[in-house]
């Protein structure tokens, strides 16, 4: 089956400690994206890549950080910089040159404190 | 900043009504529109991609865009309370053919 796995579904960590979010896609999707959704805020974009050694920061990047080592995968760090890093992380894939669709996988709500 | 906007919300149906969702956007380079559902807990399903003007039907949704109004809009026809969720609206930003801007959400409610 295709389609996007985000790991662990819950996290908890303690305030200061780094904390990296999974996210693999067998969708041969080009482009991978990380966003955070807080209670009545929307979702925001941290991160986004389109292709593999290269990515660019979103409107909140500030405390995190990626990378791109293989096409599938799109690890998010979550740094002790980010100042309320309790929130649901949401990873996205899509096809770069068609229409901007894009699939969520299905999130992992991190908890800090 | 480019925006999208929803009705605020939350919206309440009774089963078997029309369920009206309403965006606006501000970036009038902005080319594609996409509504998701999102029930409680869960992360965003994709339900309806619209690209140019006009409606959009598949099945019981049907999305509008009017690109001189900056407005898109889904209408579910024979709300069911499994559509209560909250729902998405999201716009391709001018200039970029993927990098999307969410609204913040509207709540519905169908109640039997």
């Amino acid at each position: 089956d295709g389609g996007i796995t985000q790991s662990p579904k819950y996290l908890f960590r303690k305030e200061g400690q780094n904390v990296t979010l999974s996210c693999e896609q067998n969708l041969n999707h080009d482009a991978m994206y990380w966003y955070r959704q807080d209670p009545g805020q929307g979702l925001r974009l941290i991160y986004y890549s389109q292709i593999v050694n290269d990515f660019q920061k979103g409107d909140i990047a500030e405390g995190y950080s990626v990378s791109r080592e293989k096409k599938e995968s799109f690890p998010l760090t979550v740094t002790s910089a980010q100042k309320n890093p309790t929130a649901f992380y949401l990873c996205a894939s899509s096809i770069v040159l068609e229409g901007g669709e894009q699939y969520f996988g299905p999130g992992t709500r991190l908890t800090v404190t | 900043q480019k925006e999208v906007e929803q009705n605020s919300g939350p919206l309440s149906v009774p089963e078997g009504a029309i369920a009206s969702l309403n965006c606006t956007y501000s970036d009038r380079g902005s080319q594609s529109f996409f509504w998701y559902r999102q029930y409680s807990g869960k992360s965003p399903e994709l339900i309806m991609s619209i690209y140019s003007n006009g409606d959009k039907e598949d099945g019981r949704f049907t999305a509008q865009l009017n690109k001189a109004s900056q407005y898109v809009s889904l209408l579910i026809r024979d709300s069911q309370p499994s559509d209560s969720a909250t729902y998405l609206c999201a716009g391709v930003s001018g200039g970029s053919n993927y990098k999307l801007t969410f609204g913040k959400g509207t709540l519905l409610t169908v109640n039997p």
